[in-house]
């Protein structure tokens, strides 16, 4: 009964091919995220979807595109794989609400390496 | 905007040593503050939450109390194990914006 479930948990690719990241939250949650986690361990958001629309477009190379095709599932899509892509990509999910309802609860994490 | 600041540098300790990790805000509105944990090879974890200020946060035998005066948001735990060895993150959220500020993280490691 994982909460929130990334697959696969981990990638490893050469530089040029195109790769897809799922993710699935069965938490009832409206909203999930992309996050993408560097080598020196440092996080950062990449997108936000909320009912299905996007409401979070940080600074992302265009190459990756995320798709959420109902409020359970936010997919990752990554184009054209470069070698700077290689890093912990972690989705998370919350529920939109009072204040102490919006905790984001996290997935394994999928670790990707381009070679 | 929003940012989270931790102390730089790994933390080494001891069995049963006192732990503090020190986390330090700014925001813009009146912000909900977050520890997660990553135990290696792992994903994040949340370890406690505040969502006011004075409020104290506890889990696993750790604290932390939101103090709006210092903006901060300090982890304690009295005595540590070796199963504490793990990356430690302070995050933050203000109220309607999706967007959680992490820290750069702690990584801390406790030796028998």
């Amino acid at each position: 009964d994982t909460a929130v479930s990334q697959t696969p948990k981990y990638l490893v690719t050469q530089m040029g091919n195109d790769k897809s990241i799922k993710c699935e939250q069965n938490l009832g949650h409206d909203t999930m995220y992309w996050y993408k986690q560097d080598s020196k361990k440092f996080l950062k958001i990449m997108f936000s979807y909320n009912n299905k629309e996007l409401i979070i477009n940080e600074t992302v190379p265009n190459r990756f595109s995320p798709k959420s095709p109902d409020k359970a599932h936010l997919n990752l899509h990554i184009n054209s794989l470069e070698l700077g892509d290689s890093a912990v990509y972690f989705c998370a999910s919350s529920q939109t609400g009072h204040r102490e309802q919006e905790t984001q609860y996290f997935g394994p994490g999928t670790r990707l390496l381009v070679l | 905007g929003n940012s989270v600041t931790q102390m730089e540098g790994p933390v080494t300790l001891s069995e049963e040593a006192f732990l503090t990790i020190n986390c330090t805000y700014t925001a813009t509105g009146y912000p909900s503050l977050f520890w997660y944990v990553q135990y290696p090879g792992e994903g994040l974890q949340l370890l406690l939450k505040a969502t006011k200020a004075d409020d104290k946060g506890s889990n696993k035998g750790f604290e932390a109390t939101y103090r709006k005066e210092t903006t901060s948001f300090h982890l304690e735990k009295g005595s540590v194990q070796v199963s504490d060895s793990a990356v430690y993150f302070c995050a933050l959220r203000t109220y309607g914006n999706n967007r959680l500020a992490f820290g750069k993280g702690n990584q801390v490691v406790v030796i028998p």
